[in-house]
């Protein structure tokens, strides 16, 4: 089965970065992808990978590393409106999305 | 560009009947779609693969009589409930398979259905 990790909860303040983690264990990979989510709405595309390395997309950038099975999204600058939840996602060897059940950033004024 | 509709927004009915939700593709050809269904705050959890033209594949412990989806076109799928339960209602999101460059592909999602059954 896929089994894809990633914190519950986040905080943090206004301007500042956050970096949430994702770790997996699917059968077979073609990609990560991170989406956002607010709230009653449907995710939204973020960011890509399937190479190791950073991909930086204006002030957000994502990192896979596919030896350890591990990627990151990092938040620069927060604005109040990143509070969503972002959720990670492994494209498996089916090229079916297998989700991470989200992590809830709330930002601080 | 990659944008996808569902259609209704938000539905309520009544216990035993049917429902059926629309998802398509405004301004790309979609080959496949995907159907999520998501509970409160749960993630998404993939229901059934369309693909045009052919029957759909569901995964584990979805009731393919119970959900029934239709992919006609390559810019329509449907997805109908059938005889809705309350422990049906939730929040229906499809999704179809476009490109995101770098040859790769990748799903973008609906507005969501939010299905609440009497």
């Amino acid at each position: 089965g896929q089994n894809i990790d990633q914190p519950t909860e986040m905080t943090a303040t206004e301007g500042a970065i956050v970096q949430i983690n994702c770790t997996y264990q699917t059968s077979g990979f073609n990609g990560l992808f991170w989406y956002q989510q607010h709230a009653g709405e449907a995710p939204t595309f973020l960011s890509y990978n399937v190479l190791d390395g950073l991909e930086e997309k204006g002030r957000f950038s994502s990192f896979l590393s596919r030896s350890k099975g591990y990627s990151y999204l990092l938040l620069k600058e927060l604005q109040m409106k990143d509070s969503a939840s972002y959720l990670c996602a492994v494209k498996d060897s089916d090229y079916k999305l297998s989700f991470g059940a989200g992590t809830t950033v709330t930002v601080r004024a | 560009g990659a944008v996808v509709s569902q259609h209704p927004s938000w539905v309520i009915c009544k216990s035993g009947t049917s429902v059926k939700i629309e998802c398509r593709s405004l301004d790309f050809q979609a080959t496949t779609m995907f159907w999520y269904r998501q509970f409160p705050k749960q993630s998404l959890m993939l229901m059934a693969t369309s693909n045009e033209g052919s029957k759909a594949t569901y995964e584990q412990g979805v009731e393919k009589d119970k959900f029934l989806i239709n992919h006609a076109s390559l810019t329509l799928s449907t997805l109908t409930v059938t005889s809705a339960h309350p422990e049906d209602s939730s929040f229906y999101i499809c999704s179809a398979r476009g490109l995101a460059g770098r040859g790769s592909d990748t799903q973008y999602f609906g507005p969501g259905t939010r299905l609440t059954v009497l």
